[in-house]
């Protein structure tokens, strides 16, 4: 079974361009995340999706950043425009239903390192 | 403010010797607790899940422990091998409704020497 996968694995943009990231979950799972790492921080979280909704997205910095997920399968998050202090890795990690689970155990992809100049 | 520390921040030992990592937590209502492994240019993979009951949880040659009382928990690896090498990061999920959110560690870097 694949896991989860990202795309690109390295992107480097000038402040002020756009860029989107994709993440591939492992298939029939229904909960997506995105949490990044900024230099010399913890990872940390930005939102989750429930098949194709928005359940939480209480940590994505502000509205440069959009994340969607049509259809419930893969999500793309786009940065536009990309500032210096976006530069980060940026990961994926998806989980099944959580239905009857005491926990939900998250699998994360490889990540995608942001590099903005 | 819901946080996890962790200690030591790096730590290199040698093949085959034992070591213990700390972790600390202010997550609050508590879930579960996580120990992750995250080899460099990866993305991090669970070692183990430990429930508010549970306070010993093994996987191979880890095994963590939790004290939910203290809110502290330990990573103990035994016989260490070269492959060990990577970042262990402490994962801490809360119990805020709907939300299933992680508060992560700052990670411990180990490195293990021949």
């Amino acid at each position: 079974e694949a896991g989860v996968t990202q795309f690109p694995s390295h992107s480097v943009i000038e402040k002020g361009q756009t860029v989107t990231l994709r993440c591939d979950p492992i298939s029939g799972h229904d909960n997506l995340y995105w949490y990044r790492r900024v230099m010399g921080k913890e990872i940390k979280f930005l939102l989750h999706f429930v098949k194709e909704s928005k359940q939480d997205e209480s940590g994505m910095p502000n509205n440069r950043f959009l994340a969607e997920r049509t259809g419930g399968t893969y999500s793309t998050l786009k940065v536009q425009p990309a500032e210096l202090e976006d530069s980060g890795v940026y990961f994926c990690a998806s989980s099944p239903s959580t239905l009857g689970q005491r926990y939900n155990e998250q699998f994360f992809g490889p990540g995608t390192r942001l590099t903005v100049l | 403010k819901n946080q996890v520390e962790q200690s030591p921040q790096s730590l290199i030992i040698l093949e085959g010797k034992n070591c213990t990592l700390q972790c600390n937590y202010t997550v609050s209502p508590f879930s579960n607790l996580r120990w992750y492994k995250q080899d460099t240019g990866r993305g991090p993979v669970s070692l183990t899940i430990m429930t508010f009951s549970e306070n010993t949880k093994s996987n191979g040659r880890y095994t963590a422990t939790l004290d939910a009382d203290t809110k502290q928990s330990s990573l103990h690896i035994t016989a260490s091998q070269l492959s060990d090498s990577a970042s262990y990061i402490c994962v801490v999920a809360g119990m805020d409704t709907g939300r299933r959110a992680l508060t992560f560690g700052s990670g411990t870097r180990l490195q293990v020497q021949p």
